[in-house]
């Protein structure tokens, strides 16, 4: 139980176009989803919070705009790279509680983006 | 804020080896502990956890246990495998707040 899915697993764009990243919870539905980016060799960064049916909170210095992020049901929530450069190039980590009061989060097994 | 701080890798050891790896916090109030593995190319699963002091969490062979008094909670297991070798996260969080993570510490067990 308890899986978190991500699509793409990677995928590759243009400088300038935008880039959808799917995450999904399989068999629970989560209230709260959270959107990490991991640099090569480095740790999580936590980019923004997603609760269903409501705007993202986001961390400071992520940009909102560039970093569109949708919660649209209680098991989908999409990360929408806008105007993509080749520093948006990263690895993108969603996850998921599975209970609002829960402690624990699962997470998804991430998308690679490469912007050329 | 709260932060976690882990022993720097990376760590190399052979098959069969002790393994510990240090990971202390600082927070306010009582956090939940967790350890979480990644593996190549993969995103982060959870390997074990503990909500209060003095709880141990175990899991796959791998122990740890919350210690309070010295604000700790590191990880370690008795024999390793060449298929442990990954990235570990040591990590908190308050309530049902964000998670925070250590810098992670890359394992690499040599058969």
């Amino acid at each position: 139980g308890a899986v978190v899915s991500q699509h793409p697993s990677w995928v590759i764009c243009k400088s300038g176009t935008s880039v959808k990243i799917e995450c999904r919870s399989l068999d629970f539905q989560a209230t709260t989803m959270f959107w990490y980016r991991q640099f090569p060799k480095q740790s999580l960064m936590l980019m923004a919070t997603s609760n269903e049916g409501s705007k993202a909170t986001y961390e400071q210095g992520v940009e909102k705009d560039k970093f569109l992020i949708n919660h649209a049901s209680l098991t989908l929530s999409t990360l929408t790279v806008t105007s993509a450069h080749p520093e948006d190039s990263s690895f993108y980590i969603c996850s998921a509680r599975l209970q609002a009061t829960s402690r624990e989060q699962y997470f998804g097994p991430g998308t690679r983006l490469t912007v050329t | 804020g709260d932060s976690v701080t882990q022993m720097e890798g990376p760590v190399t050891l052979s098959e069969e080896a002790f393994l510990t790896i240090n990971c202390t916090y600082t927070a306010t109030g009582y956090p939940s502990l967790f350890w979480y593995v990644q593996y190549p190319g993969e995103g982060l699963q959870l390997l074990l956890k503990a909500t209060k002091a003095d709880d141990k969490g175990s899991n796959k062979g791998f122990e740890a246990t919350y210690r309070k008094e010295t604000t700790s909670f590191h990880l370690e297991k008795g024999s390793v495998q060449v298929s442990d070798s990954a990235v570990y996260f040591c990590a908190l969080s308050q309530g049902a707040q964000k998670l925070v993570f250590g810098q992670g510490t890359r394992l690499t067990i040599n058969p």
